[in-house]
């Protein structure tokens, strides 16, 4: 089966650093995807990780281990505008062409001043 | 540069009714991913349109189908629904070959049944 692991919620204080972890299982393995959701709004893209590392953008790093079928998000000097969910997703085709995502529950992250 | 837009942004129908949603991809886009949000729930895929053809399809029972024009519009289309049909539907566009494939998501319609 396909299954996706993240935490439901977090909390963090404004101008902290927050780590959201990610686990999956999937049939296949083509890159995997953060996303941040405000409520009512689409999801927008953070960040893509498809070999083994540490991605950074700025205030956002995303890191992945596919051996251990894991990533985390680290979200860095936190504002209060970081207040969102957090969606992990993992495409899993096997060929590199377009691909289903399969999306975890979601982190609803609150930041507290 | 648009992005990709959807109509309706809001939609209220009964059970038994049927109902199409449409989705326009970000300009130099030709593939189409339609998602359901349940509240509180990460967006499941329902299915995806390249080349005017579904490519490929997740869970969903044959109430939903869809379509692909063309200029790469997409149409979702959902018959005889549900109460547990409302949520938000997300169309997702993004470039059908070559690189990360980076799907850009639309403002969605939120979808209540009665």
């Amino acid at each position: 089966g396909q299954n996706i692991d993240q935490p439901t919620e977090m909390t963090a204080t404004e101008g902290a650093i927050v780590q959201i972890n990610c686990t999956y299982q999937t049939s296949g393995f083509n890159g995997l995807f953060w996303y941040q959701q405000h409520a009512g709004e689409a999801p927008t893209f953070l960040s893509y990780n498809v070999l083994d590392g540490l991605e950074e953008k700025g205030r956002f790093s995303s890191f992945l281990s596919r051996s251990k079928g894991y990533s985390y998000l680290l979200l860095k000097e936190l504002q209060m505008k970081d207040s969102a969910s957090y969606l992990c997703a993992v495409r899993a085709s096997l060929y590199n062409q377009g691909g289903k995502l399969i999306f975890g529950q979601g982190t609803e992250l609150s930041v507290k001043p | 540069d648009a992005g990709v837009t959807q109509s309706p942004t809001h939609l209220i129908k009964t059970r038994g009714q049927q109902v199409t949603l449409r989705c326009s991809p970000k300009s130099g886009h030709d593939t189409v991913s339609w998602y359901q949000q349940a509240l509180g729930q990460g967006p499941q895929f329902i299915f995806q349109y390249y080349e005017e053809e579904e490519r490929q399809r997740g869970n969903f029972p044959d109430r939903f189908s869809g379509h692909q024009f063309p200029n790469y519009s997409s149409e979702l289309n959902v018959n005889a629904l549900l109460l547990g049909d409302s949520a938000l539907y997300l169309c997702a566009s993004s470039l059908g070959r070559g690189g990360r494939n980076e799907q850009f998501f639309g403002p969605g319609t939120r979808l209540t049944v009665l």
